[in-house]
């Protein structure tokens, strides 16, 4: 079963868009969710994370949005850039537990 | 400051061989985790150790076994293999034990079973 899911799959945005990748969880017991960023041939980079005290974090061009009661969490990239193209993966946690990573978005940022 | 390493960058595997990655973790790390990466998904918890003790463990078969050891590098150790261990295999360290922390990942070890 899945933990975590994820969507889109894919996303395809102009420079200098928004992108928008939702992630949604079923566990109330988890209390940290992390976004890492992947490029090819590298491992996951930690991007940005919160934890459900708080409905919104930003870091530069990045924010994430978190809807308790609705189970969902959400990284909004502001002013895409060509360097963002990588692959971006969700993942929500519990104390002294492991992390449980959603399926992953492939983003191309096209110029 | 070396970031994660990990040996080797890939391998390839018959099934039934048995097969060892290996990873160090940044200077000063005592926590070290691993999971696997099918293509097209996101990693999959597999172990943690901190200290040279099992903290935590995946849902992977018996197989699946890992150590640590007193300079905190870490083995992962895969028997039996089947087609479907054909993966990118991560190690992650961290300074402590909660998974919490900010784990920093390696480039991770391609396995391919034939």
């Amino acid at each position: 079963q899945q933990q975590v899911k994820q969507s889109p799959q894919s996303l395809i945005v102009q420079k200098g868009g928004i992108s928008i990748i939702n992630c949604a969880y079923e566990n109330t017991a988890f209390d940290y969710f992390p976004w890492y960023q992947q490029f090819p041939g590298k491992g996951p980079a930690l991007l940005i994370a919160i934890r459900p005290d708080v409905s919104e974090k930003k870091e530069g061009r990045f924010t994430i949005s978190f809807n308790k009661s609705a189970k969902q969490f959400s990284l909004h990239i502001m002013d895409s850039q060509p360097g963002d193209s990588a692959t971006y993966f969700c993942a929500a946690s519990m104390v002294g537990n492991q992390f449980y990573f959603g399926t992953g978005t492939s983003l191309t940022v096209i110029p | 400051d070396a970031g994660v390493t990990q040996s080797p960058t890939h391998l390839i595997k018959t099934r039934g061989q048995h097969v060892t990655l290996r990873c160090s973790p940044i200077s000063g790390h005592k926590s070290v985790s691993w999971y696997q990466q099918v293509l097209g998904q996101g990693p999959q918890f597999i172990f943690q150790y901190y200290e040279k003790e099992e903290r935590g463990r995946g849902n992977f078969p018996d197989r699946f076994s890992a150590r640590q050891f007193p300079n905190y590098s870490s083995e992962l150790n895969v028997n039996a293999l089947l087609l479907g261990d054909s993966a990118l295999y991560l190690c992650a360290s961290s300074l402590t034990w909660a998974l919490q922390e900010t784990q920093y990942f390696g480039p991770g070890t391609r396995l391919l079973v034939l």
